[in-house]
């Protein structure tokens, strides 16, 4: 079976620019999470779906981040504008949600840097 | 807001040495799972402990559930080179869908 696919799993971009990240979760599984990890923050929790609609995004920093989840098998997460800062590496993970607290599977990664 | 946190953030040990990392966090969970993540990798699930008290093993990895089930532990036994990465633990929020993930111990094995 697939695991969640991710791509780009690498993005070169300039300031300034929009940025694309798109996310297929593991088939069946009806929550699907952004994560931005960085060396100083760690892995941080920007978004989570769930059934598709988004439940928690507290954790995005600013306006300049959006996520869309339009159907069960895709997911986006937009940066416009891009700015040095946002440069990290942004996983996707989903998850079959029952209780809380399941076990997530993580994409590869894409990997930003925004010059 | 629940806080997840794990000691130490570095670790450099001799291969064939043993390494533990501890997690604790700032409210009691109803389970804590571990993750590992290889050096430009992505984190991989490695196991879940659920009950008070738990002990599970994979191998020559040891994991713990503390009896309160607000702390947890994750030992090595002689390590390899292939054990190096970082390793987090999690465990969900209060009443969210949510993993809090701490901010990982990462392992590095001199051969």
């Amino acid at each position: 079976d697939a695991g969640v696919i991710q791509s780009p799993r690498h993005e070169v971009t300039e300031m300034g620019q929009e940025v694309t990240l798109r996310c297929k979760p593991i088939s069946g599984h009806n929550s699907l999470f952004w994560y931005r990890q960085t060396m100083m923050r760690g892995l941080e929790l920007l978004i989570y779906f769930n059934n598709n609609v988004p439940i928690d995004d507290s954790g995005m920093p600013e306006d300049r981040f959006s996520a869309k989840m339009p159907n069960a098998s895709f997911s986006t997460l937009k940066i416009q504008p891009s700015e040095p800062r946002d440069s990290a590496v942004y996983f996707c993970a989903s998850s079959v949600l029952a209780g809380g607290g399941e076990t997530q599977y993580f994409g590869p990664g894409t990997r930003l840097l925004v010059l | 807001g629940q806080q997840v946190m794990q000691i130490p953030q570095y670790q450099h040990v001799q291969e064939g040495e043993d390494f533990t990392t501890y997690c604790n966090s700032s409210t009691t969970l109803s389970n804590i799972q571990w993750y590992k993540q290889r050096p430009g990798g992505h984190p991989v699930f490695l196991i879940q402990l659920v009950k008070s008290g738990e002990v599970k093993k994979q191998k020559r990895l040891t994991f713990q559930f503390g009896e309160a089930k607000k702390n947890s532990s994750l030992h090595i036994t002689a390590t390899q080179t292939t054990d190096v990465g970082t390793y987090f633990c999690a465990g969900p929020g209060a009443g969210s869908y949510q993993l809090t993930f701490g901010k990982g111990t990462k392992l590095s094995v001199i051969p």
